[in-house]
């Protein structure tokens, strides 16, 4: 299976840049994905990695490092609405499943 | 992007009823639906993993008596709490896997979630 590790709970100010941390750990990687979830919602997919690299979609980036294990979602110009958790979710081919197993998210509180 | 539709929303119950919670993927097939439940503040525990035709395959320490799954078309499956009790009560979340040919499926196989089911059983 995989361990992922990532903050409980993060803040930032409004207008601001913010970097939530992924690590992992795993026998098969076979991608890790980014999610965004509000409060008694369903996630929201955000992003996708498979490769090394930064990824970008917007206000929002992903980059991935295979060899450390490593990964982080980069939100700019925090906005109100984007106060909400971020799941990092890692799917392992082992066994041919390619099932996500998701960390426990950040908690991102943005204020003005 | 893809929609997948969970009802219902939200429900009451009383201790001892069953109650069925249904998850459609809307503008495509899903050959493989996900079942997870989540408890405040903590991340999302996948339950079990539902194919199309088939039986449900169920993570360790899930009752499979307790929690009925049926996959009866690809665009449709649902979960059936049987006899909840309290203890059940959580936010239970289905997700769709959008079926694609070839090896493609590998690398774009992108899961995509319900709106989610509070289940609160008095």
């Amino acid at each position: 299976g995989q361990n992922i590790d990532q903050p409980t709970e993060m803040t930032a100010t409004e207008g601001a840049i913010v970097q939530i941390n992924c690590t992992y750990q795993t026998s098969g990687f076979n991608g890790l994905f980014w999610y965004q979830q509000h409060a008694g919602e369903a996630p929201t997919f955000l992003s996708y990695n498979v490769l090394d690299g930064l990824e970008e979609k917007g206000r929002f980036s992903s980059f991935l490092s295979r060899s450390k294990g490593y990964s982080y979602l980069l939100l700019k110009e925090l906005q109100m609405k984007d106060s909400a958790s971020y799941l990092c979710a890692v799917r392992d081919q082992s066994g041919g499943s390619y099932i996500p197993t998701f960390g426990r998210g950040t908690s991102l509180i943005v204020h003005p | 992007g893809a929609v997948v539709s969970q009802h219902p929303s939200r429900v009451i119950c009383k201790s001892g009823t069953s109650v069925k919670i249904e998850c459609r993927s809307l503008d495509f097939q899903a050959t493989t639906m996900f079942w997870y439940r989540q408890f405040p503040k903590q991340s999302l525990m996948l339950m079990a993993t539902s194919n199309e035709g088939s039986k449900a395959t169920y993570e360790q320490g899930v009752e499979k008596d307790k929690f009925l799954i049926n996959h009866a078309s690809l665009t449709l499956s649902t979960l059936t709490v049987t006899s909840a009790h309290p203890e059940d009560s959580s936010f239970y979340i289905c997700s769709a896997r959008d079926r694609l040919a070839g090896a493609e499926w590998v690398t774009k196989n992108i899961q995509y979630f319900g709106a989610g089911t509070r289940l609160s059983v008095l």
